[in-house]
């Protein structure tokens, strides 16, 4: 069965410090790979996405990801941390079998200080 | 990009009473929609997802009883909550994909609040 683990619930960076949201995933066949953001009573935005190609992968507001099959991995990065940035993450896992339902991640709370 | 509107943003209603979420695809084609539920703090669990006219397919766990899917058409699904409980006080989130075109991009709606009393 396919699963989402994001290692760390709370992570506090301080402003211009590297962002590391980890996330690690099961699967037995080629995944669709996905980084959201949600901030405060608000929906999804898709911050990036691993679909097949390249496996560092560029989404928006500066964040990155590198699919690393061998590790099971997806690791979201960003080299500088704006204060912009506190909010929720969660990674998610989309399999082409069983009708393309997607799984996530039980999400990262980005904290960042000043 | 795709946009995917949910109506109402929030709504709070008395125990006991029923509830309607709209979900729609404004410039797409939704051959599949899925409905999530979130609790505070927690991530987004998967409800149910339903095919544009035939029956939704519910995770194990949810009542299909108590949580009832329609999607009638291309573009809209809908999620009624049956005989409120407080305990179904969540955030509700939609989602929709064309599977003929992109099968494995989704669009999320910006959620519903419900809160009953």
């Amino acid at each position: 069965a396919q699963s989402v683990t994001q290692l760390g619930s709370h992570v506090s960076v301080s402003e211009g410090a590297l962002v590391l949201l980890r996330c690690n995933y099961s699967s037995s066949v080629p995944p669709y790979l996905f980084w959201y953001v949600q901030y405060p009573n608000q929906g999804l935005q898709l911050l990036l996405k691993y679909t097949t190609g390249a496996t560092l992968v560029k989404g928006i507001n500066g964040f990155e990801a590198e699919f690393k099959k061998s590790e099971t991995s997806f690791h979201l990065t960003k080299p500088s941390a704006h204060m912009s940035d506190a909010a929720e993450y969660f990674c998610a896992v989309t399999l082409s079998t069983g009708g393309f339902k997607t799984i996530f991640g039980a999400g990262t709370r980005l904290f960042v200080k000043a | 990009g795709a946009v995917v509107s949910q109506h109402p943003s929030w709504v709070i209603c008395k125990s006991g009473t029923s509830v309607k979420i709209e979900c729609r695809s404004l410039d797409f084609q939704a051959t599949t929609m899925f409905w999530y539920r979130q609790f505070p703090k927690q991530s987004l669990m998967l409800m149910a997802t339903s095919n544009e006219g035939s029956k939704a397919t519910y995770e194990q766990g949810v009542e299909k009883d108590k949580f009832l899917i329609n999607h009638a058409s291309l573009t809209l699904s809908t999620l009624t909550v049956t005989s409120a409980h407080p305990e179904d006080s969540s955030f509700y989130i939609c989602s929709a994909r064309d599977l003929g075109v992109v099968p494995y991009e989704q669009y999320f709606g910006p959620g519903t609040r419900l809160t009953v009393t």
